[in-house]
């Protein structure tokens, strides 16, 4: 069966400090895979999704970047991180029609 | 691009007692519609989904109704339990992107 990975569970960075999240699946082979941040008490927002290795696209302009280096790992990284980039990070996978399947998160804290 | 709103945003139900979500969207494309549960802490899990083929779907004790037409979209969940307590997203999709609501929070008292 097919599972997802996300680490670490909570990060704790300051201001101007790098970030790496990384991401990956198990279990199948060339997914979709995708970055979304969840606010506090507000929906999921896509950030970046991929459709195959060294293939990203970004949804909305932002402080954050993603990569993928292999075709079941997605890595969301930024070179000076912002107060308003704390928040929810989930990764997530898909696969042609199916459905999307949810990591458990990255809760990131920016002080 | 989708736009999609959910209602209402907190929910509170007696236990055993029937509760709904409703959503609406606004691209005419979208023809998936998923339902997730996100508990405290974790990321959402998927608990069903419709395409725009079929007008219902259940599993259980959880229906999704789909009126293409009005462009709106239901979670039914009956005889609610304590463990039913939890954030409801739902989501619509024309292609391999989705566009989320931003959530109901639903609160079972026993």
């Amino acid at each position: 069966s097919q599972t997802i990975h996300q680490w670490p569970a909570t990060l704790v960075q300051p201001v101007g400090s790098p970030l790496s999240l990384e991401c990956t699946v198990e279990g199948t082979s060339n997914p979709n895979l995708y970055w979304y941040r969840q606010a506090a008490g507000r929906g999921l927002q896509l950030l970046f999704y991929s459709v195959g290795i060294g293939q990203i696209s970004s949804e909305v302009p932002q402080n954050l970047s993603a990569s993928r280096p292999q075709d079941r790992q997605f890595i969301l990284s930024s070179k000076k991180l912002l107060l308003s980039d704390s928040g929810f990070y989930l990764c997530a996978w898909g696969q042609g029609e199916q459905p999307q399947h949810f990591g458990d998160g990255t809760r990131l804290s920016i002080l | 691009g989708e736009n999609v709103e959910q209602h209402p945003s907190t929910l509170s139900v007696q236990e055993g007692d029937s509760a709904v979500i409703k959503c609406t969207y606004s691209d005419s494309a979208s023809n998936y519609f998923p339902w997730y549960k996100q508990e405290l802490g974790k990321g959402p899990q998927l608990i069903i989904d419709i395409r725009s083929n079929v007008g219902e779907k259940k599993d259980q004790r959880i229906a999704v109704t789909l009126n293409k037409t009005a462009k709106h979209f239901s979670l039914h969940i009956t005889e609610t339990q304590p463990e039913d307590s939890a954030v409801y997203f739902c989501a619509a999709s024309s292609d391999y992107k989705l566009s989320f609501g931003a959530g109901t929070t639903v609160t079972v008292r026993a």
